[in-house]
């Protein structure tokens, strides 16, 4: 069964609206989330790495005031697209993985389902 | 900047034989991680394989096996005995640091689309 639960899978929003995707480990506490965005027939772009109780990392040219990203706990780590506009239609995907990353990392990733995103 | 580069858009290749798909990446890091993910229409990630760099044996998972040339930075999959199933988009996948930082990034290659044909 998945370990990673994201949620909503689809969601439809007025443009203006704010909208949280939910990233959640099941059962397995996951230090490290890493955020994507996915065009249609295109890859995954990273928009930002967040560790538990950290700040996010965010990539160049992502706007981290429009793309809240909170890892308060072990377990959830959210996305919160603000003032979503029709050009952040999108698929959104999270990654989340346990244990430090460094030369001995032996942890597996578990990606979501995806957010598939779209603003009118 | 660390880079993924899958050079294939597309590739096709009958039912029961044989595809490679190709994948370079450019690092300064030594320590790093290489995976080749699968994802079918459903847009899920799944794992392929997994490799790790400090290891000079190529990873095999049943049908799927790697050709992981660290001098060179390639790191190709190979897929045998394709069956219908295996047809979907290939990433290749990079973990490891970025030069001058010390966050762990997972970047992906543009994919490689497979086609299956019976």
């Amino acid at each position: 069964g998945a370990v990673v639960s994201q949620h909503p899978s689809r969601v439809i929003c007025k443009s203006g609206t704010s909208v949280k995707i939910e990233c959640r480990s099941l059962d397995f506490q996951a230090t490290t989330m890493f955020w994507y965005r996915q065009f249609p027939k295109q890859s995954l772009m990273l928009m930002a790495t967040s560790n538990e109780g950290s700040k996010a990392t965010y990539e160049q040219g992502v706007e981290k005031d429009k793309f809240l990203i909170n890892h308060a706990s072990l377990t959830l780590s959210t996305l919160t697209v603000t003032s979503a506009h029709p050009e952040d239609s999108s698929f959104y995907i999270c990654s989340a993985t346990f244990g430090g990353l460094g030369s001995s990392y032996n942890s597996p990733l578990h990606f979501g389902n995806g957010t598939r995103l779209t603003v009118t | 900047a660390q880079t993924v580069t899958q050079s294939q858009p597309e590739m096709s290749v009958q039912e029961a034989e044989t595809v490679t798909l190709s994948c370079t990446y450019d690092t300064s890091e030594s320590d790093y991680y290489l995976f080749w993910y699968k994802q079918p229409p459903s847009r899920q990630m799944i794992l392929v394989i997994r490799q790790e760099a400090y290891k000079q044996q190529n990873a095999t998972e049943n049908r799927f096996s790697v050709n992981f040339q660290k001098a060179a930075k390639s790191f190709s999959l190979k897929i045998s005995d394709s069956q219908l199933g295996d047809a979907a988009m290939y990433f290749c996948a990079y973990l490891g640091l970025y030069s001058g930082g010390s966050n762990y990034k997972l970047t992906f290659g543009k994919g490689t689309l497979l086609t299956v044909n019976p």
